[in-house]
């Protein structure tokens, strides 16, 4: 089965704060996608990367930095926490090309981000 | 641009009774559709996909979908819902010919099935 996990279920966090939410995933994926999802807004993208070290915006970077330096392992940075922030953080992985489950996503838990 | 409608916050459905959830859709190219459930304080979980083929898509948990191109139509359907079914339902797309693994999701419809 795989197996995409974050480092953290809850986090609390102070206006201003630089903040670190990593992503790990054992099924050697290419592709890492970072959402946050929001009450009536559903899940939105901010940035997905599919190779070590290549990154592209999703619609909601600003704000937001990643960070891809192992294929396993994808990293959403806050730079400057702020209150309207707040919100839940999923990350997922998936497959680039062929195989049965080409396309589909497999998500973590996700992590439950407060700014205060 | 690519998106994804769902038109329903809400589904009520009774034990038993069919369910539907509605989805549609907006893309340039061809679509690769996709539906995904989450439980409580859980990740999201894929439940089936149209690739290509077969208009009628069979998935977890006895879920179906049909795909409808002229009706840019993928709704999901049980024929049977269960209360263990109640839950946060997604609709997510990806347009084929974009060159790019963007993926859009709807907004979600949470499903209540009453015992």
């Amino acid at each position: 089965d795989v197996k995409v996990t974050q480092s953290s279920r809850y986090l609390v966090k102070r206006t201003g704060e630089k903040v670190f939410l990593e992503c790990v995933q054992d099924m050697d994926h290419e592709n890492m996608f970072w959402y946050r999802q929001d009450p009536g807004l559903g899940l939105r993208l901010i940035y997905f990367s599919y190779d070590v070290k290549m990154k592209e915006k999703g619609d909601i970077p600003e704000g937001y930095s990643v960070s891809r330096e192992k294929k396993e392992r994808f990293s959403l940075i806050l730079e400057s926490a702020s209150t309207n922030q707040t919100s839940m953080y999923l990350c997922a992985s998936g497959l680039g090309w062929g195989g049965s489950s080409f396309d589909e996503q497999f998500f973590g838990p996700g992590t439950r981000l407060t700014v205060l | 641009a690519q998106s994804v409608a769902q038109p329903e916050d809400q589904v009520n459905v009774a034990e038993g009774n069919p369910l539907t959830v509605k989805c549609t859709y907006s893309v340039s190219g061809n679509p690769y559709l996709f539906w995904y459930v989450q439980y409580p304080n859980r990740g999201l979980q894929f439940l089936l996909k149209y690739i290509t083929g077969d208009n009628l898509v069979k998935g977890s948990y006895g879920f179906e979908a049909e795909f409808n191109k002229s009706q840019t139509s993928f709704h999901l359907k049980k024929p049977s819902a269960l209360v263990s079914d109640s839950a946060l339902y997604f609709c997510a797309v990806r347009d084929s010919t974009s060159g790019t693994y963007k993926y859009i999701f709807g907004t979600g419809t949470r499903l209540k099935v009453l015992a």
